[in-house]
């Protein structure tokens, strides 16, 4: 079966900096997707890491380790706008089958 | 349109009843899904399409369940009878091309309860 482990919920305050994990055990993997999703809003996409390593967006950034099955999403300078879920999601394959996701990490960010 | 419209929005059923619920993918997407959330779960993958073919379907929860995508946008999701573990917000998302390293975009979902 696939298995992929995130933090239920996470708190932080505004301006600081949050490190979401994600663990995942997969029959496949072809890359790693990271998307947030507010309240009743679709999920929009954050990143996507195929080989390892640290990739920098912005405030966002993803790391990958493919031989730990290990991934992070670090927020910077936290806003209250970043109050959401984060999904952390694993393409199994190349052929275009679907992405397999965590139950996602609810993060709080207060003033 | 400029993303991936999903409609309704919202579906209140009686149980036993039959639901549709329709997928306008972004125009030119060749993949089309569609996810099942629970209510404080990550997204459960239903069933995917390449243009007009369903190429998988293993998602599907049962045989009431059934999906299509006739001339390679448009996709319906169809729920026979529903039961009340069939409340869930149902998510189309739509890619580019066949590869799943373009990213899918997802619709707001229609938020689907079994009263």
């Amino acid at each position: 079966g696939q298995n992929i482990d995130q933090p239920t919920e996470m708190t932080a305050t505004e301006g600081a900096i949050v490190q979401i994990n994600c663990t995942y055990q997969t029959s496949g993997f072809n890359g790693l997707f990271w998307y947030q999703q507010h309240a009743g809003e679709a999920p929009t996409f954050l990143s996507y890491n195929v080989l390892d390593g640290l990739e920098e967006k912005g405030r966002f950034s993803s790391f990958l380790s493919r031989s730990k099955g290990y991934s992070y999403l670090l927020l910077k300078e936290l806003q209250m706008k970043d109050s959401a879920s984060y999904l952390c999601a694993v393409d199994l394959n190349q052929a275009g089958t679907a992405l397999i996701f965590g139950k996602g990490t609810t993060l709080s960010v207060s003033s | 349109g400029a993303g991936v419209s999903q409609s309704p929005r919202y579906k209140v059923a009686k149980r036993g009843q039959d639901v549709a619920l329709r997928c306008d993918p972004i125009s030119g997407h060749v993949s089309l899904f569609w996810y099942q959330q629970a209510l404080g779960q990550g997204p459960e993958f239903l069933t995917y399409f390449q243009n007009e073919a369903q190429l998988d379907k293993s998602g599907l929860p049962s045989d009431r369940f059934f999906a299509e995508r006739p001339e390679g946008s448009v996709s319906t999701l169809k729920i026979q009878r529903t039961q009340q573990e069939d409340s869930a917000v149902y998510l189309c998302a739509s890619s580019l091309n066949s590869k799943l390293n373009t990213e899918a975009f997802f619709g707001q979902g229609t938020r689907l309860t079994v009263v």
